[in-house]
Formats: C-alpha cells, sequence, structure tokens
C-alpha cells in the first residue's frame, strides 16, 4: 500500500528566504506526482503536477523535482513571501486514467515578515 | 469555469441525523472522488466516480455512509445515522478522464460537526 511521508510537519521562516519541503513515497511506481496548496478553510488548489518521465517542473518561483527511483519529491520555494504561508501537500498517483491520488498530511509553512 | 462546488459550506448536527453533502464537478470533468480530511489522519479517499459510476468505494468507512453520482453534474455524500467521530472536512474533487495527467480541482470542502 502506498504511503506518503511529507518532513518537516511545520516550518517557519523569515521573509526572503528559500526553503525546500520534502515529500517521500513507499513506492515507486507512480503515474504522476502533485502538489498542492491548501489555505485554512479552504480546499486544495493544484500547483505543479510532474509525470512519472520528468525531473522537474517550474511555476514561478516555485521548482518542484522528482526522483522516483529514490521514491522523493522536493519543492523550493525561491524568496519566500508572507503570502506563501500555507499548507503544502504532496500526493502520488499510482495509475494512469484517474486513479485517486495518496495524500502526505502536509508542511505548514509560515513565512514570518 | 465556477470550479468544483460543494455545498453546505457547514453543516453542524446532533447525532443519530442523516446528513447529506453535495458537490457539483467541473462541467466537463468525468472522474469524481470524495475526500475526508482531518487532523490526525490527513486526507483520505472515501470514493471515487468514473462515468458516473462508482470505482472504488473500499475508502467508504461504515455502511452509515453512501454516494451517489446520479448525473454527470451531481454527487452526494450521505451519512445515516451520524457518530461524533464523522465530525471532519470533506472535500469533493474532480478531474478529467480523458486528458492525460488531468490535475484534480477540489472544491472547499464542507466542514461537518456532530454533536
Amino acid at each position: 500500500k502506498q504511503e506518503v511521508t511529507q518532513i518537516p510537519a511545520a516550518l517557519s521562516v523569515p521573509e526572503g528566504e528559500n526553503l525546500v519541503l520534502n515529500c517521500s513515497f513507499t513506492d515507486s511506481a507512480i503515474y504522476n506526482l502533485q502538489w498542492f496548496r491548501q489555505d485554512p478553510g479552504k480546499g486544495l488548489t493544484s500547483l505543479l503536477l510532474i509525470q512519472s518521465s520528468q525531473r522537474e517542473q517550474t511555476s514561478g518561483r516555485l521548482n518542484a523535482s522528482l526522483d522516483k527511483s529514490s521514491g522523493r519529491s522536493t519543492l523550493y520555494i525561491a524568496a519566500s513571501q508572507p503570502g506563501d504561508s500555507a499548507t503544502y501537500l504532496c500526493a502520488v498517483r499510482q495509475g494512469s486514467g484517474n486513479t485517486p491520488l495518496v495524500f502526505g498530511k502536509g508542511t505548514r509553512l509560515s513565512v514570518i515578515a | 469555469d465556477a470550479g468544483v462546488i460543494q455545498s453546505p459550506r457547514h453543516e453542524v448536527t446532533e447525532m443519530g441525523q442523516e446528513v447529506t453533502l453535495r458537490c457539483k464537478p467541473i462541467s466537463g470533468h468525468n472522474s469524481l472522488f470524495w475526500y475526508r480530511q482531518t487532523m490526525m489522519r490527513g486526507l483520505e479517499l472515501l470514493i471515487y466516480f468514473n462515468n458516473n459510476v462508482p470505482i472504488d468505494d473500499s475508502g467508504m468507512p461504515e455502511d452509515r455512509f453512501s454516494a451517489k453520482m446520479p448525473n454527470a453534474s451531481f454527487s452526494t455524500l450521505k451519512i445515516q445515522p451520524s457518530e461524533p467521530r464523522d465530525s471532519a472536512v470533506y472535500f469533493c474533487a474532480s478531474s478529467s478522464r480523458t486528458v492525460v495527467n488531468s490535475p484534480l480541482h477540489f472544491g472547499n470542502g464542507t466542514r461537518l460537526t456532530v454533536t
């Protein structure tokens, strides 16, 4: 059974700092991996999706990498801002088509001005 | 595009009462997922549908939980009778089965409190 772990559970950094969030998964046979952002009281917003054949994806100040063989992904946030404060969740999809995502419990990020 | 729409946003009910949560997926999306989120267990899949057909309901915790998708634009999750341990945020999400690597789009959730 696939398990997704995110470390750390919570992180507090000063504004402007670059930071890395970690995600690991137990079964490397994934179809794709997605990073989401969740604001308090809100749903999840998709940030980046990496296909199993890809190594990384970039969107603005965000860069996500994937090392499928070692079961790891990282989300890099450059020049963090207070508006980046949220919970970031990693999720993996095992099969093609629309099989469900398996989620980690998230990293709660606070960026202090 | 209005996104995935869930109702109600908040539901407070007494133990033993029936609860019905509603979801309207994004138009054109043919896969729909119900997840439950708690502090202890994170996001857990309850059930998902492809083309209105339930594919996997192994995550539904008990027979008290049931879900339907009568058409492509509407789904319900029902709990009868409700219990305090059902208190959680319930999310509906949808994606396109025909688009390769289609991302999952979430609604804002229904926060359920059972007293």
